[in-house]
């Protein structure tokens, strides 16, 4: 099945940073990839949705100067955390798609603890 | 609104008996309905999957039943192991570019 990469794992980071984490999909062309963010023991929200090459289209309440989202590949995409914060902290997973295929992949998911 | 209804929010199964999650939907413009399985700290992955042109599917201990008319789709492990613990999503996608989950269940084993 296809292979998507997320890292980190888990990053620590003090309030008013930024945070980097990269979705990597390793055996296909990812054309559209997403962002969720998850709380425990709740569902997945959709933070955006990115098409490579294009603007990421974020979903009503999240803010797009906070998550930044790049999609610069077909096999990459990013979301920056900017000036993170307490209430930012959270599990964030990326799942990529490929062309028409409707199946579609999650990485491993991020757990983001703000201190 | 939850485009995806799911139930029950937490299940505790014998080892071997038949776990069942149910999920109803009602925008007939979903065509395609996955089944996720998500392990504490992990991210989900795809288990099964569905069309509405057929009504049941199955892969292994896993099958999907599917009622056009009712809106409804089910998951069922039969046999289920302690290593089946895990949280079940469903999930529901009208053309693939968005995708719809339900809350998620919280499916215990015991031994």
């Amino acid at each position: 099945g296809a292979v998507v990469s997320q890292h980190p794992s888990r990053v620590i980071c003090k309030s008013g940073t930024s945070v980097k984490i990269e979705c990597r999909s390793l055996d296909f062309q990812a054309t559209t990839m997403f962002w969720y963010r998850q709380f425990p023991k709740q569902s997945l929200m959709l933070m955006a949705t990115s098409n490579e090459g294009s603007k990421a289209t974020y979903e009503q309440g999240v803010e797009k100067d906070k998550f930044l989202i790049n999609h610069a590949s077909l096999t990459l995409s990013t979301l920056t955390v900017t000036s993170a914060h307490p209430e930012d902290s959270s599990f964030y997973i990326c799942s990529a798609r490929f062309g028409g295929n409707e199946k579609l992949f999650f990485g491993s998911g991020t757990q983001l603890s703000v201190l | 609104q939850q485009q995806v209804k799911q139930s029950p929010q937490s299940l505790i199964v014998q080892k071997g008996g038949i776990s069942i999650i149910n999920c109803a939907y009602e925008n007939t413009a979903f065509d395609y309905f996955p089944w996720y399985q998500q392990f504490p700290g992990k991210g989900p992955a795809l288990l099964i999957a569905i069309r509405p042109d057929v009504s049941e599917k199955k892969e292994g201990r896993f099958t999907i039943s599917f009622n056009k008319s009712a809106k409804q789709f089910s998951l069922h492990i039969m046999d289920s192991q302690p290593g089946d613990s895990a949280t079940y999503f469903c999930a529901a996608t009208p053309t693939g570019n968005q995708f719809y989950f339900g809350t998620g269940t919280s499916l215990t084993v015991i031994p």
